[in-house]
């Protein structure tokens, strides 16, 4: 069962640059997430999506992009990357949106912007 | 503003110890409260709690959940060097748009 596939693992941006997050998921989710976490923060939420077509924000939405063309997919993009969004991303799924569907994440991504 | 607190913010103990971890919060329309353990990468569920008195219990890992007073405990007995990790409060309001955490507990469980 691969779960939540996140890619890549690690990944150093100069200010200014932009990139894409990957997050893919096998189990049929319908819902799917993006957070960020830093050091005494806990978790963040940046975007959400219930279903293939549908997103929403977060909590910390500026500078970040998403879409969700089918269920499966759910990438993360970064328009112009700044220091302030070094920190460790984690994708996150569940069977529903409902409060009783446990959210099952992905091992995470690592990004710093020098 | 939906807010959760967990405390204390970090706890060293000995093996066979036990510890509790503590979650409050303040969210409107609470549907449910979630624990995590967090090792090296993802945080992977623990507990669902959604109704005030009932403990669940998983091994030597126990929770319960006060709806009047908004709190939340995580119980681990006789700990282990395994049982170290950084645990996460979450509350879920009316759906996962609304799912809050706190800054999370960093457990050392020393031999």
């Amino acid at each position: 069962n691969a779960g939540v596939t996140q890619t890549p693992k690690f990944q150093v941006l100069k200010t200014g640059q932009s990139m894409t997050l990957q997050c893919a998921q096998d189990m049929n989710h319908e819902y799917m997430s993006w957070y960020r976490q830093d050091p005494g923060m806990g978790l963040r939420l940046i975007h959400y999506s219930v279903g293939a077509g549908i997103t929403d924000q977060g909590e910390v939405p500026n500078g970040y992009n998403v879409s969700r063309s089918t269920t499966e997919d759910f990438p993360l993009r970064l328009l112009s990357a700044a220091p302030s969004q070094t920190s460790v991303y984690f994708c996150a799924s569940s069977r529903t949106s409902s409060y009783n569907s446990p959210l099952h994440f992905g091992n995470g991504t690592r990004l710093t912007v020098t | 503003e939906d807010k959760v607190v967990q405390s204390p913010l970090s706890l060293v103990v000995h093996e066979g110890d036990t510890v509790t971890l503590n979650c409050s919060y303040e969210v409107t329309n609470f549907r449910s409260l979630l624990w995590y353990k967090q090792e090296k990468k993802a945080p992977t569920f623990l507990f669902m709690l959604t109704s005030s008195g009932i403990e669940k219990k998983s091994g030597r890992l126990s929770s319960i959940l006060d709806k009047k007073e908004l709190f939340s405990i995580l119980n681990i007995t006789a700990t282990q060097t395994g049982d170290s990790a950084i645990y996460l409060c979450a509350v879920c309001g009316t759906s996962y748009g609304k799912l809050t955490f706190g800054q999370g507990t960093i457990l050392t469980v020393h031999p």
